[in-house]
């Protein structure tokens, strides 16, 4: 089935430092999803994106959405060791009532 | 407000058994699905449902049935288990396609 490409699939990072990471679709979205999930947890939305070129924040998380409409970008400033877990973009198809998720980033903070 | 909330949170199945999972929502929303999580695969769609008393095929249906008979719950069966639905098992909801989906928190579902 369709996903969601996103990169890196992993990282390990020192707590303090930046984090950014990427979501890329061959096809147009008109939203997009960042979720986080936590071990033995369902995802929990972190930012909504309705509308290309929109930048949100969330506390230390901002989130863009590209202006081709086909990406999307999440980034983590001041990491923390509670930002461990799976980060997911996702979207819905245009013209259908799914959502397709992307393959997730697994982010390690190193204290 | 509890939100999304899925039953039970784990299961243990013999293969060929039944069993049913629940989810049920409590935003009034239009749209459910269910997905289920395996590693290295993501979330897969397996049914949705776009209001009460429909239900419609996702991309891995094979397997499973679902029932909407009510707005704020939605029905996921196993009537035949197999190994290869050892999975964990998500069930979310929206208001309106396109809108944010939220997640329930999961039932992890092992079949021997």
């Amino acid at each position: 089935g369709q996903q969601l490409n996103q990169s890196p699939q992993s990282m390990f990072i020192q707590e303090g430092e930046d984090v950014s990471m990427n979501c890329t679709s061959s096809s147009i979205f008109n939203t997009w999803l960042w979720y986080k999930q936590d071990p033995g947890e369902g995802p929990v939305l972190l930012i909504a994106l309705y509308k290309a070129g929109e930048l949100t924040s969330n506390g230390r998380l901002t989130a863009q959405f590209g202006i081709t409409r086909k990406d999307s970008f999440l980034n983590i400033s001041a990491s923390i060791p509670s930002d461990v877990g799976i980060y997911f973009c996702a979207g819905p198809l245009s013209g259908t009532y799914k959502y397709i998720f992307g393959t997730g980033t697994r982010l390690k903070v190193l204290a | 407000n509890a939100g999304v909330t899925q039953t039970p949170k784990f299961r243990v199945l013999k293969t060929g058994q039944s069993m049913t999972l629940l989810c049920a929502q409590d935003m009034n929303h239009e749209y459910m699905y269910w997905y289920r999580q395996d590693p290295g695969m993501g979330l897969r769609l397996i049914h949705y449902s776009v209001g009460e008393g429909t239900t419609a095929k996702g991309e891995v249906p094979d397997g499973y049935n679902v029932s909407r008979l009510k707005k704020q719950n939605f029905l996921l069966g196993l009537e035949s288990a197999a190994p290869s639905q050892t999975s964990v098992y998500f069930c979310a909801s929206t208001q309106w396609a396109g809108d944010t989906q939220y997640f329930g928190p999961g039932t992890r579902l092992t079949v021997l």
